[in-house]
């Protein structure tokens, strides 16, 4: 089974601080994705790597950036957290083609005072 | 940027069929149709994908028309435990280029009551 796993389930900082979230997956997949998901918003997509130190923005990628250094791992930095990045992180990856099944972490809920 | 709609929320029964539209008018030539289902606390997870036609597996089906501008999950004999958010996921058809952006939809909440 593939298995993608987030650093933190729930994680409080404040207004200003740097904050890292790291995702780790087990399957040598080529691709990685972070998501924030809001109500009534679904999932937008933050950034995606296709491969390693390669970065693609997507939707949403004002206030964050985006880390690959080992095919494993895929870190998201906001570099000062704001109060509206309040929000469900959900990290993704997926084989090779962005269009096959993806495989998504549990999140991590950050609330920013 | 292409937009994809769906219902914001369904009720059922237990054991009733349900279907679930998603529209996607942008949709380019060459992308899939994917949907995720996801529960309270949990990251999404994948349930079905195909281009066109009709495709169905151990859980559900997926009816695709021929102009491919809207999807139908449909889920037979739902039952207390398909009570979750459902999302249908494309290429963005708009962005061109080999790397589509992919876009979900804002989600379908299912609730089924006994």
């Amino acid at each position: 089974d593939v298995k993608v796993t987030q650093s933190s389930r729930y994680l409080v900082k404040r207004t200003g601080e740097k904050v890292f979230l790291e995702c780790v997956q087990d399957m040598d997949h080529e691709n990685m994705f972070w998501y924030r998901q809001d109500p009534g918003l679904g999932l937008r997509l933050i950034y995606f790597s296709y491969d390693v130190k390669m970065k693609e923005k997507g939707d949403i990628p004002e206030g964050y950036s985006v880390s690959r250094e080992k095919k494993e791992r895929f870190s998201l930095i906001l570099e000062s957290a704001s109060t509206n990045q309040t929000s469900m992180y959900l990290c993704a990856s997926s084989l090779i083609d962005p269009q096959e099944t993806q495989y998504f972490g549990p999140g991590t809920r950050l609330l920013v005072l | 940027l292409a937009k994809t709609t769906q219902p914001i929320s369904m009720d059922s029964y237990e054991g009733q069929e349900v279907n679930i539209t998603c529209s996607h008018n942008n949709i380019a030539t060459n992308d899939y149709i994917t949907w995720y289902q996801q529960f309270p606390s949990q990251g999404p997870r994948f349930i079905i994908q195909g281009y066109k036609t009709k495709v169905t597996n151990e859980v559900a089906s997926l009816f695709i028309p021929a102009d491919r501008k809207s999807s139908t999950l449909s889920l037979p004999r739902v039952s207390l435990s398909d009570t979750a958010v459902y999302y249908c996921l494309v290429g963005d058809g708009s962005q061109g280029g080999a790397t589509n952006k992919l876009i979900f939809g804002t989600g379908t909440l299912l609730a089924v009551q006994p």
